[in-house]
């Protein structure tokens, strides 16, 4: 099974910083991890697929990139509705797997 | 607009069963596969299982393998998932979720979750 670790776990951060989390894979993806945001007692929502693109209708402030085996998430002027916990997944091969999230906390 | 809207959730004793449900609506059902994903209280996102368009192929984690089973029903737009010998760490809130594409089996699509309390 493909491993998914996520650092940090925690990320204490102020409205308008910019912000990176970091997700890592114990094989290559390619470019085949998507990223979700989830806010407590929320479903989570897909922000990012293959590793870059950027689904229709999320701010243009978050961005994805990496291959291989790093990804990063990047929101580069932190809003209050994006304090939220953060999952990658990786969807290269069954099961698929997800990191353990990162909880971005103001 | 895609709804995905589960039920069949709620308190079974350990050993016991439950089938959840999965409407689907706004999309042509059979055109996506099919997965189910699950989150124990204050834990993280776990995928379990999926199906694939005509029902023919399914997967499992090794967590459910043996116990739980995925099917569908193309024809009423409806996902299913037979959970047998649940145990405590079952518990969780279980979504249906729908890929992007065929290409894409990322969730982009999700139901609002259904609540599965294993106890006695």
């Amino acid at each position: 099974d493909i491993q998914m670790t996520q650092s940090p776990s925690t990320l204490s951060a102020s409205v308008g910083d910019r912000v990176s989390f970091t997700c890592r894979a114990s094989e290559s993806l390619t470019t085949l991890l998507a990223w979700y945001q989830q806010k407590p007692g929320k479903v989570p929502k897909l922000l990012m697929f293959d590793a870059s693109n950027l689904i229709s209708g999320v701010p243009s402030r978050f961005s994805g990139s990496g291959s291989g085996t790093e990804f990063t998430l990047t929101i580069s002027s932190l809003q209050p509705d994006d304090f939220a916990t953060y999952y990658c997944q990786q969807y290269v091969s069954y099961p698929y797997t997800f990191g353990q999230g990162t909880k971005l906390e103001i | 607009e895609v709804q995905l809207v589960e039920s069949g959730g709620g308190l079974v004793q350990p050993g016991g069963s439950l089938r959840l449900s999965c409407a689907g609506s706004g999309f042509t059902f059979s055109d996506y596969w099919m997965h189910w994903v699950r989150q124990a209280p204050g834990k993280g996102l776990e995928w379990v299982s999926s199906i694939n368009l005509e029902g023919s192929a399914t997967r499992y984690a090794d967590s459910v393998k043996g116990r739980f089973t995925i099917s569908r029903d193309n024809a009423n737009n409806t996902l299913y998932f037979q959970m047998n010998s649940l145990t405590a760490e079952d518990t969780a809130v279980y979504y249906c979720a729908r890929v992007r594409s065929t290409f894409h089996e990322c969730f982009e699509k999700w139901g609002q979750g259904t609540l599965v309390t294993v106890s006695s």
